[in-house]
């Protein structure tokens, strides 16, 4: 069963705008990663952040977690038409293997 | 390229027969996942080897399905008595064991089930 819900579940912005994806899960973590899916390929690893950090970035990249409401959000900044896929979150729980847990992700759209 | 790799890429059968896939992880990687993911979903687990050895298997797995990494290198996922249900992208991911890891997918094998 999936993990917890991506809000929204598709976003459509203009070329230069930016992207803002939320997260919702619902058990305790251990670490939370996003991912990028293209149409037809396999999952590419964006950014990955432990259970105590509340924020971290990648180039246009920021995830902020907040533990406390069980959530995290993606933000893109100046997105690019390039950035058009499936964006997944995925987490793993305290104890056991890394098996990840996805949310059923946020279709986004860079319309240029 | 290093990456992870899967084999084939489509697979297109009757349904009844039964089908392999292939999955050649980044080499240096000792965790082995495989998932599937059905059109609008995101991936779900399936199952995880550690070197050669399966160390989890989800509900999702049902007694059709096996997977085997007889060397700890690549692994390979066989569904048996194919079901149209059984439709759906397969993934391989890859990972190494220590510290926090992220796991590295494959382009997967997309299965359609006449």
């Amino acid at each position: 069963s999936q993990q917890g819900e991506e809000d929204p579940q598709a976003l459509s912005i203009q070329e230069g705008e930016n992207a803002t994806m939320n997260c919702s899960y619902k058990t305790s973590i251990n670490n939370l990663q996003w991912y990028r899916q293209n149409s037809g390929r396999g999952l590419v690893h964006l950014i990955l952040i432990r259970s105590n950090e509340r924020e971290k970035h990648s180039g246009r990249l920021r995830v902020t977690l907040d533990t406390s409401k069980k959530s995290s959000s993606l933000l893109i900044t100046a997105s690019r038409a390039a950035d058009t896929a499936s964006y997944f979150c995925a987490t793993d729980r305290i104890q056991g293997a890394q098996k990840l847990v996805f949310g059923q992700g946020t279709r986004l759209t860079i319309n240029p | 390229d290093t990456g992870v790799s899967q084999n084939p890429r489509h697979k297109i059968t009757k349904r009844g027969q039964n089908v392999t896939f292939r999955c050649d992880p980044i080499s240096e990687h000792n965790r082995l996942y495989w998932y599937r993911q059905t059109l609008g979903q995101g991936p779900e687990f399936l199952t995880y080897f550690q070197n050669e050895a399966q160390l989890e298997k989800s509900r999702l797995l049902s007694d059709r399905f096996s997977a085997e990494r007889p060397k700890g290198s690549f692994s390979t996922l066989e569904i048996q008595r194919t079901e149209q249900g059984d439709s759906a992208m397969y993934l391989c991911a890859s990972s190494l064991t220590e510290g926090n890891q992220p796991q590295h997918f494959g382009d997967g094998t997309r299965l359609s089930i006449l």
